[in-house]
């Protein structure tokens, strides 16, 4: 079992639609929580960090679950520009915490005009 | 530019040749990450460098790969012997908190 799952997509979305991408991940231990994007043949570029309490940047909401060990994204009024790969991104395991990051494989989005 | 840079962008060498590759971080960061990422696949962590001592090696990092991180500035990588499962984007990122990523260099290997 990976230790960060994700639904690959592609999620197909018109401009405008609200779109809710879910990850979960294996080791309880974990203590940070990203969410990261990367555009075709490019480098990741940190889109947020998540929070038990949730936070929210524009249009982007991302949402920590401990208990059920599930991170969320959504992004509302979708817009072209959001056509991206959306990577589930955990670190922080264990007392070394050498900050060392896992990824998810990442969830496809196109937004369609 | 003052975020990470690597060098080279692309790399095309050819089964049992020996690669270095550079990565230069942002200068204040202390930390300093080696990724590797493959087709359809999420970064794959490879080391982690605290100012020059290199701290943790994934498994993933066999005995013809090296790290260094002479001075605690910038690193290099070295895959010896080639071989074709290497092919793949190795990816640099550095952090004093959050991370950032450089542009990667994409090796093909023939």
């Amino acid at each position: 079992r990976k230790e960060v799952e994700q639904d690959p997509g592609p999620f197909n979305v018109p401009e405008g639609a609200t779109v809710a991408f879910n990850c979960t991940y294996s080791n309880s231990a974990s203590q940070s929580f990203f969410w990261y994007r990367q555009d075709c043949r490019k480098e990741p570029k940190l889109l947020m960090s998540v929070y038990s309490s949730g936070n929210e940047d524009g249009r982007f909401t991302a949402q920590l679950n401990r208990a059920s060990q599930y991170i969320s994204l959504l992004i509302r009024d979708s817009k072209l520009s959001d056509s991206a790969t959306y990577l589930c991104v955990v670190g922080g395991h264990g007392s070394s915490n050498t900050g060392k990051l896992i990824f998810g494989q990442g969830t496809t989005l196109q937004v369609k005009p | 530019d003052t975020g990470v840079s690597q060098d080279p962008r692309h790399k095309i060498t050819k089964r049992g040749q020996n690669v270095t590759f550079r990565c230069d971080p942002i200068s204040e960061h202390n930390r300093l990450y080696w990724y590797r990422q493959t087709l359809g696949q999420g970064p794959e962590f490879l080391t982690y460098f605290q100012n020059e001592a290199q701290l943790e090696k994934s498994r993933l990092l066999s005995d013809r790969f090296s790290a260094e991180r002479p001075k605690g500035s910038f690193s290099t990588l070295e895959i010896q012997r080639t071989e074709q499962g290497d092919s793949a984007m190795y990816l640099c990122a550095s952090s004093l908190y959050e991370q950032y990523f450089g542009p990667g260099t994409r090796l093909t290997v023939t």
